[in-house]
């Protein structure tokens, strides 16, 4: 049973504009939610995240916006760079809990 | 500060046999959990580690194990591989609610 889901598997943005991510989750036990960015053949790494008491957090271009009513939250990256060219990876973890819940990722491809 | 370490970096096993995964984490982690990305599933928890007990596991067979050390570096092991367990499996440290990912160690079965 996917807890996380990715719609839209890829994303083709204009380098400048802005890439808007979205993620919808069905568990009601998780109370911090991540993204992570990956290359092939890497590991994920880490971007950002937010706690299920707050409903933005902002990183320099990354903005991660949580509607905890309906489970759904999305990543902003503005502007949107060529490096950010890579597969974005929501997760979701419960409550006093460290497994976490990934989506299927999207692709993003951001074109100069 | 250095991130987190896996090697192999790249394994090729045949079916039958077993193989193991080494996992240093971020100096100060003292939580590991480990997880397998296919193609097909995406990633899947298979367990954590926190001061050398299994804190959680996931929905894999037996055949997958694993342990942690005093001083936090994890192994896991996969024994009787089956061509289904071709995989790129990651080990992330965390010491509060993120995990850092190590490189992975991709493993191909024949």
């Amino acid at each position: 049973d996917q807890q996380v889901k990715q719609n839209s598997p890829s994303l083709s943005v204009q380098e400048g504009r802005i890439s808007i991510l979205n993620c919808d989750y069905t568990n009601s036990m998780f109370d911090y939610f991540l993204w992570y960015k990956k290359y092939p053949a890497e590991g994920p790494t880490f971007l950002i995240s937010i706690s299920s008491i707050k409903d933005k957090n902002e990183d320099g271009r990354f903005t991660v916006f949580l509607n905890k009513s309906a489970k759904h939250l999305s990543l902003h990256i503005v502007p949107s760079q060529p490096g950010d060219s890579a597969v974005y990876f929501c997760a979701a973890r419960p409550y006093g809990n460290n497994r976490l819940a990934f989506g299927k990722g999207n692709q993003v491809v951001v074109i100069p | 500060k250095a991130g987190v370490t896996q090697t192999p970096r790249y394994l090729i096993k045949t079916r039958g046999q077993q193989v193991t995964l080494s996992c240093s984490p971020i100096s100060g982690h003292r939580s590991v959990s480990w997880y397998q990305q296919t193609p097909g599933q995406g990633l899947q928890f298979l367990f954590e580690y926190f001061s050398e007990t299994q804190r959680n596991k996931g929905n894999f067979p037996g055949r997958f194990s694993g342990r942690q050390f005093s001083n936090s570096r994890s192994e896991m092991n996969v024994s009787t591989l089956e061509l289904g367990d071709s995989a790129l499996y990651l080990c992330a440290s965390s010491r509060d609610r993120e995990q850092f990912f190590g490189p992975g160690t991709r493993l191909t079965v024949l």
